[in-house]
């Protein structure tokens, strides 16, 4: 009765390198929430998944970050070319739908040198 | 747009001492309200919740009341241990939109034996 699963647990990147982080949801999960954490600071919203589908992207900054969920595998957060603003802990959080509660993954932590 | 406010922290105790951490929100609908606790390292947890008005939520010897006069679910605990030291994020999610989960900037909790 796995939880959310997310890996890497941490991931260094070079600046201009790509990240990916992949979630994979609890079983019977078809959403998937992005959160990221800034360094002593509260988890702010990234973007909204349904299985191949983006919900709400409000939150993802307009250049750089995409977030897909496919209909087979994890949904993969993707940044391109990092910067070190970029350093932070990504949290993803599944849930049965958009009524239900959500569970956190235990989240990548990304460091940019 | 939705928002809430935690005290800051660290809030340093003693064993067996009671615990309050402050949180109010500021929301235009009727949100449902969350505490959740982050471990070293760790994803966050889902504390305890309340869904209305008056509501009482309760875990592990933790209660918070949803007090929609004074806008607030302030985290109680009659006797602190070693064991709650964690970061404690307050957080609220509105039940129609997009259902994502707004956080507080998360209070730092240090019980000491």
């Amino acid at each position: 009765n796995a939880g959310v699963m997310q890996n890497p647990r941490h991931l260094v990147r070079r600046r201009g390198q790509e990240a990916r982080l992949r979630c994979s949801p609890m079983k019977g999960h078809s959403h998937v929430y992005w959160y990221r954490q800034l360094p002593e600071e509260g988890l702010k919203f990234m973007v909204y998944l349904q299985k191949e589908n983006i919900i709400d992207e409000s939150g993802m900054p307009k250049e750089r970050f995409s977030a897909e969920f496919p209909k087979e595998g994890p949904s993969i957060l993707r940044i391109q070319q990092v910067v070190r603003g970029d350093s932070a802990a990504y949290f993803c959080a599944s849930s049965q739908g958009p009524i239900y509660e959500q569970y956190f993954g235990p989240g990548t932590r990304l460091t940019v040198t | 747009g939705d928002s809430v406010t935690q005290m800051e922290g660290p809030v340093t105790l003693s064993e067996e001492a009671f615990l309050t951490i402050n949180c109010t929100y500021t929301a235009t609908g009727y949100p449902s309200l969350f505490w959740y606790v982050q471990y070293p390292g760790e994803g966050l947890q889902l504390l305890l919740k309340a869904t209305k008005a008056d509501d009482k939520g309760s875990n592990k010897g933790f209660e918070a009341t949803y007090r929609k006069e004074t806008t607030s679910f302030h985290l109680e605990k009659g006797s602190v241990q070693v064991s709650d030291s964690a970061v404690y994020f307050c957080a609220l999610v509105m039940d129609t939109g997009r259902r994502a989960l707004t956080f507080g900037s998360g209070t730092r909790l240090q019980v000491q034996p």
